[in-house]
């Protein structure tokens, strides 16, 4: 059965680096891609970056100089790193795996002093 | 990146009637393998998105064949014939043909 579940710190000061991992079962890290994709409050889906099945990551330009996607394929887990956090980054953080048929429940992140 | 633009529904929608909601790419999503690289999602309230269609027009594992979708290279159409309450949400496009996957920008969609 496949699962993704996401963990977080909830809340995230400004100018501080988000962390979050994405725990995965039911398949392997090095047989499907992993995505993320945000939500800020009360808005629409942006996808984030990839993690892809080999190792190669992709980003969105729009984050690129800001984010860094990761993983341990031992632990089954994929990383999202993301600096110089402002509020507009505050929203519900989700992990998808390669057909986008499986999502995590999300988890909200919250940047503020 | 290629810009989706989504078309509002003249919500609420009478339970049992039929509503499509449409979507626009910048760019022909229609592949030379031939597919078409567009993606429905319905996202609940309170609930993480649900992949409904896919490459257009196949409908995902579990969905209602309420639920069919057609369009053509850059005009793409989710039709939901005789909608129920559990319909209830906010409808997105995604195209996942070129990085980053962009998604439009969601139509909620309301039943009476």
């Amino acid at each position: 059965q496949v699962q993704l579940t996401e963990s977080g710190p909830g809340l995230v000061h400004p100018s501080e680096t988000l962390s979050l991992t994405c725990t995965v079962s039911g398949f392997s890290l090095t047989g499907y891609s992993v995505y993320w994709v945000r939500q800020p409050s009360g808005k629409g889906l942006e996808w984030m970056g990839r993690m892809r099945y080999n190792g190669d990551t992709s980003y969105n330009s729009a984050l690129k100089s800001r984010l860094s996607i990761s993983r341990d394929t031992s632990k089954n887990q994929v990383f999202l790193k993301m600096n110089s956090l402002q509020t507009d980054d505050t929203g519900t953080y989700y992990c998808t795996r390669d057909g986008f048929a499986y999502w995590g429940q999300g988890t909200l992140v919250t940047v503020s002093s | 990146d290629i810009v989706m633009t989504q078309g509002a529904l003249p919500n609420p929608v009478p339970s049992g009637e039929s509503a499509s909601i449409t979507c626009q790419s910048s760019k022909s999503l229609l592949h030379s393998n031939g597919k078409t690289y567009l993606n429905w999602y319905l996202q609940r309230p309170g609930q993480s998105p649900q992949l409904l269609i896919y490459w257009m027009s196949t409908r995902a594992s579990g969905v209602s064949d309420r639920f069919s979708g057609s369009g053509s290279g850059t005009d793409f159409t989710l039709k939901i014939s005789s909608v129920e309450a559990e319909d209830v949400g906010v409808y997105y496009c995604q195209q996942f043909l070129e990085y980053p996957f962009t998604f439009g920008s969601g139509t909620k969609l309301e039943i009476k």
